[in-house]
């Protein structure tokens, strides 16, 4: 089983809403990823968990917050976005990932959650 | 600054056409990986090709890691084969996971 799978598929928000997106894996995975993909554009990676640990951070608002409670579940937690955070959210996962070592990490990925805030 | 670069940024071709992908890179790379984006969104792995030549079906990848350059060949392309085509490397100096612009291919009937 290689699949991940995100939910919801679709989300429209409001500026002011509180709103997260899940994803899950169940194929022993340590490493978990979220990227932002805007229209006509490559994914961007956003954060990685390597063992329920946060191990990057590239630099994101801090209206977004992710969160790992276990090995197979990775949450992004949605607070204050702009219309500009409309984007393709994607969720992947690979065996493990250090920083700083070698990595085997062939990614696998979730179909997205196709975010719009107005 | 650190770049990924993938060539052509646009393919049209008839079906049952050849092609070649190209991802060239400026530093070493620990990974590479090859991923299929379909109209949906969906990224599909092809290849996981940090060196040495693979091959499933009519895909096969070749990358060159001292020469920094990863290729895609598509044989007899079909109408599904039409969507975006990413390849991703794991820069060996910093780690930074990135992604080039990547192919559209677009396969006529």
């Amino acid at each position: 089983d290689t699949e991940v799978t995100q939910t919801p598929k679709h989300l429209v928000m409001g500026m002011t809403n509180k709103k997260s997106l899940k994803c899950e894996q169940h194929m022993g995975h340590r490493a978990m990823y979220w990227y932002k993909q805007k229209a006509k554009k490559p994914p961007e990676l956003m954060f990685v968990y390597s063992y329920e640990k946060l191990s990057i951070n590239e630099s994101v608002p801090s209206r977004f917050s992710p969160e790992c409670p276990n090995s197979s579940l990775l949450n992004l937690h949605l607070h204050a976005l702009q219309p500009e955070d409309s984007a393709l959210y994607l969720c992947a996962s690979s065996q493990s990932y250090q920083r700083g070592s070698v990595n085997s990490y062939e990614q696998y990925f979730g179909p997205g959650t196709r975010l719009t805030v107005t | 600054g650190i770049q990924v670069e993938q060539s052509p940024p646009d393919l049209i071709l008839q079906e049952g056409a050849n092609s070649t992908l190209r991802c060239n890179f400026s530093d070493s790379v620990n990974n590479l990986q090859w991923f299929h984006q379909n109209p949906w969104g969906q990224l599909i792995n092809l290849f996981y090709i940090p060196s040495g030549t693979k091959q499933n079906g009519r895909l096969s990848a070749t990358t060159v890691a001292t020469e920094r350059y990863s290729l895609l060949y598509i044989s007899s392309s079909q109408t599904t084969d039409s969507g975006v085509y990413f390849c991703a490397v794991e820069m060996n100096r910093d780690d930074k996971i990135i992604f080039g612009k990547g192919t559209r291919l677009h396969i006529l009937p």
